[in-house]
């Protein structure tokens, strides 16, 4: 068991530019979701989803993109990438009962210059 | 609005110095209070859930308590490997959606 992946760990981007951050778990969680980390502001959703073809907002979806094509996978898309993305961004699954455990992925550090 | 404050932000203790970290939180319908540590540069593990006032749970020297208004991570006699920083979050009713808080910064040293 891999648990949750993320790729790529670490990534520098110019204003402007697009990307995907990769996420990927091998546990069959229905839910997974997108979350950043701010210094000071605690770990905030972005987006999430209860399986596939299902994705909803979270707190702060401006500028990012999800789809939920398969049970695996849930990439988030910055579309046009601005300083204000610099962050540290964590993926997370779990089974859709609620009260479940979200296990998390290593993290990708994204740097918008 | 939901809300998760912990406190200390910051916090250093001598090896074997017990302590605790709280966690307040006001949220309408409480499903579960989570509590993560998380290490430099890694993603947040898991520690404990607990989903009513009154319960407690343990590992190793950690034990997480629970209230109507707050939770208590206790730290007994703690080692240089305790050193990280402690998430809190908390579910309510409707989701799997979690609320963080900012984190307790816990250094331990020899």
């Amino acid at each position: 068991n891999a648990g949750v992946t993320q790729t790529p760990k670490f990534q520098v981007l110019k204003t402007g530019q697009s990307m995907t951050l990769q996420c990927a778990q091998d546990m069959n969680h229905e839910y997974m979701s997108w979350y950043r980390q701010d210094p000071g502001m605690g770990l905030r959703l972005i987006h999430y989803s209860v399986g596939a073809g299902i994705t909803d907002q979270g707190e702060v979806p401006n500028g990012y993109n999800v789809s939920r094509s398969t049970t695996e996978d849930f990439p988030l898309r910055l579309l046009s990438a601005a300083p204000s993305q610099t962050s540290v961004y964590f993926c997370a699954s779990s089974y859709n009962r609620g009260r479940e455990t979200q296990y998390f992925g290593p993290g990708t550090r994204l740097l918008v210059l | 609005e939901d809300q998760v404050t912990q406190s200390p932000e910051a916090l250093r203790l001598q090896e074997g110095e017990s302590s605790s970290l709280n966690c307040s939180y006001t949220v309408s319908g409480l499903r579960g209070l989570f509590w993560y540590r998380q290490d430099p540069g890694k993603g947040p593990e898991f520690l404990f859930t607990l989903y009513s006032a009154g319960e407690e749970k343990e590992k190793e020297r950690l034990k997480a308590t629970l209230t109507k208004k707050e939770s208590f991570l206790h730290i007994t006699a703690p080692k240089p490997e305790d050193s990280a920083t402690y998430l809190c979050a908390v579910e309510k009713g409707g989701g799997n959606k979690l609320t963080f808080g900012t984190g307790t910064q816990l250094k331990v040293e020899l």
